[in-house]
């Protein structure tokens, strides 16, 4: 079963516009993860933070981590209509161990 | 970077036949793959954890004997789908873990299995 939550669970925004998707999980976690998949396609993965981090960047990509109210958040800035796709957050626990995925977010970045 | 090649991409077959799905890490050894299935605008549901040489860990509700998993090699991992009918359509995607220092996940392309 999927432990995690994510909000919205559709964002339509203009390009050049900040998204911020919100993932909210159950159970003590090692690590989070968040991927991202175009349609019909696999998943990639774009940014990891662990249980000891609060924030993390990668490019356009920001990612936060609140242990206390168990929840996460990933920030793409200056959105292109490339961002387009469905994102998932993943929660894992030690290395090696399977992931839990929230339900996704599906990204619409219209040019 | 880590690659997981996943074949076919998509597959369509008649109702009672079986179908095959390979998962190769390219570049890396996988002691352990995942195979997950996917419904259209759902999120992935773990089906089983595949493990070298040893028997696969199937999630609750899974059935083994329909969804045979084979990981023969440390670079290698199959999913059968066994007398395969309409409701086993999916996108059925895999995945491993690039190894040491490294907690991402490699995802396979994944397959689209129709089922007519």
């Amino acid at each position: 079963s999927q432990q995690g939550e994510e909000d919205p669970q559709a964002l339509s925004i203009q390009e050049g516009e900040n998204a911020t998707m919100n993932c909210s999980y159950k159970t003590s976690i090692n690590n989070l993860q968040w991927y991202r998949q175009n349609s019909g396609r696999g998943l990639v993965h774009l940014i990891l933070i662990r249980s000891n981090e609060r924030e993390k960047h990668s490019g356009r990509l920001r990612v936060t981590l609140d242990t206390s109210k168990k929840s996460s958040s990933l920030l793409i800035t200056a959105s292109r209509a490339a961002d387009t796709a469905s994102y998932f957050c993943a929660t894992g626990s030690v290395r090696g161990s399977r992931l839990t995925f929230g339900e996704g977010t599906q990204l619409t970045v219209n040019p | 970077g880590a690659v997981v090649s996943q074949h076919p991409s998509w597959v369509i077959c008649k109702s009672g036949t079986s179908v095959k799905i390979e998962c190769r890490s390219l570049d890396f050894q996988a002691t352990t793959m995942f195979w997950y299935r996917q419904f259209p605008k759902q999120s992935l549901m773990l089906m089983a954890t595949s493990n070298e040489g040893s028997k696969a860990t199937y999630e609750q509700g899974v059935e083994k004997d329909k969804f045979l998993i084979n990981h023969a090699s440390l670079t290698l991992s199959t999913l059968t789908v066994t007398s395969a009918h309409p409701e086993d359509s999916s996108f059925y995607i895999c995945s491993a873990s690039a190894g040491l220092g490294h907690y991402g996940y490699t995802f396979g392309s994944g397959t689209r299995l129709t089922v007519v």
